[in-house]
């Protein structure tokens, strides 16, 4: 099972919006709606973000949003803010009760 | 609150067992799955498989069948991963994860133990 494709890295400005996608294939991300999302700062565990795609769960900041289209599911953070600054894994269901991690991508608030 | 509470830090020598746990409270143990998650050094997440808490059937990803083993004690809600003939490249940290049955979300997860193989 190959990892979910990411991107190393992204940046932006405070207030700006940043979108990270996650490739998979039709096998894994374009076979189910059950791509989560994963936030971690340094030295900390991840925290989950979005699930089922586009789901948040309570507490989490409506700033964050999950799409999906196709092989490709999205992560979209909107007025972007100092303490977004972490990495970022996404994660889809693979069948056979698999699941499969993206490779992480760092998010830079310029 | 849910939570979940890792042993601490391990330093084994090459070829030596490591036997972390995972305590959960706030929630009935038994009504969700619990995952277990690898991360190398700078490295990214890595799923490891997961346990159902009812049955205690374990169910492990390529590449963590032969010497991982995941176990439970329901008895005192927790959960266990046994390492065998440790090697340096199982230096990471490992993390539990509470989960649902379709595995559609991980929450929350444990602080993490660090396990690091030297001699």
């Amino acid at each position: 099972q190959s990892a979910l494709t990411q991107p190393a890295s992204v940046s932006g400005s405070p207030g700006q919006s940043i979108t990270i996608s996650c490739t998979g294939t039709s096998s894994d991300v374009g076979s189910y709606n059950l791509v989560s999302w994963y936030q971690q700062h340094p030295g900390k565990a991840p925290k989950l973000m979005i699930y089922e795609v586009s789901k948040r769960p309570s507490g989490v900041s409506n700033r964050f949003s999950g799409s999906k289209s196709g092989n490709t599911a999205s992560l979209t953070i909107s007025g972007l803010q100092a303490e977004d600054e972490a990495d970022y894994y996404c994660c889809s269901y693979a069948g056979s009760s698999n699941v499969v991690f993206g490779g992480g991508t760092k998010l830079t608030v310029l | 609150q849910v939570q979940l509470v890792q042993s601490g830090s391990e330093l084994k020598k090459p070829g030596a067992s490591v036997k972390v746990s995972c305590k959960a409270s706030g929630y009935t143990f038994t009504s969700y799955a619990m995952n277990w998650v690898r991360q190398a050094p700078g490295q990214g997440l890595e799923w490891m498989g997961w346990i159902n808490t009812n049955t205690g059937n374990p169910t492990y990803a390529q590449g963590f069948t032969g010497r991982f083993v995941f176990s439970l004690d329901t008895s005192v809600s927790t959960a266990y991963l046994q390492i065998s003939s440790l090697k340096a490249e199982d230096t990471a940290v490992y993390y539990c994860a509470r989960g649902d049955q379709i595995r559609s979300w991980f929450d929350p997860w444990g602080q993490g133990t660090l396990v690091t193989v030297s001699s």
